[in-house]
């Protein structure tokens, strides 16, 4: 079953124009909601961890929100080197379940 | 401080034999996980390792195994390969306790011929 679904699957983005992506999940006793981003080719890098609705954080121009049941990162003014693809994750069980991600293209 | 190390960065092995690969986690992480990412199937968990205890497996044939060392380093096997085991395999290592991230590393490129 789909448990993490992370819309939309790619954003194109002019360097300055902000813009959201989206995570909704279905697991129940939810332990943590991690955003990533991932290079071709390399490890994702770890960006948050939330634990409770309404709960935000922030790093650079990076912005990820909780509700009870979806999970926002907000790019704001994105430069070409925010191009990535973005994963969210649920930590449930000893484990994380991965969104399909979202890839995003900012042109300068 | 150094990061989670896996070896080795790159494979080609040929169907049907077996494969080892390794991990070794951030100084002081008892947790350690596989996952599988192929670009159908996206990042798939195989299994997680907690002071040599396996505490939760995935969905994956029983061709594929692991085990954790009592320095916390890692491996997992596949035996008998298959084309479609070709993947990039991620190790992530925590500290397993509220408000800690799971740290990855590059991971293993194994292509399956």
């Amino acid at each position: 079953e789909d448990q993490v679904t992370q819309s939309p699957e790619a954003l194109r983005l002019q360097e300055g124009e902000s813009s959201s992506l989206n995570c909704s999940y279905t697991v129940s006793g939810l332990r943590g909601l991690f955003w990533y981003r991932q290079d071709p080719g390399k490890g994702p890098e770890f960006l948050f961890t939330l634990y409770s609705a309404g709960e935000e954080k922030e790093k650079e121009r990076l912005k990820a929100t909780l509700t009870k049941k979806e999970s926002f990162l907000h790019i704001t003014a994105p430069k070409p080197e925010d191009s990535a693809t973005y994963l969210c994750a649920v930590r449930w069980d000893y484990k994380l379940s991965f969104g399909a991600g979202t890839t995003v293209t900012v042109r300068a | 401080k150094a990061g989670v190390t896996q070896t080795p960065r790159y494979l080609i092995k040929t169907r049907g034999q077996q494969v080892t690969l390794s991990c070794s986690p951030i100084s002081g992480h008892r947790s350690v996980s596989w996952y599988q990412q192929t670009p159908g199937q996206g990042l798939q968990f195989l299994f997680e390792y907690f002071s040599e205890t396996q505490r939760n497996k995935g969905n994956f044939p029983g061709r594929f195994s692991g085990r954790q060392f009592s320095n916390s380093r890692s491996e997992m096997n596949v035996s008998t390969l298959e084309l479609g085991d070709s993947a990039l395999y991620l190790c992530a290592s925590s500290l397993d306790a509220q408000g800690y991230g799971y740290t990855f590393g590059s991971g293993t490129r194994l292509t399956v011929v």
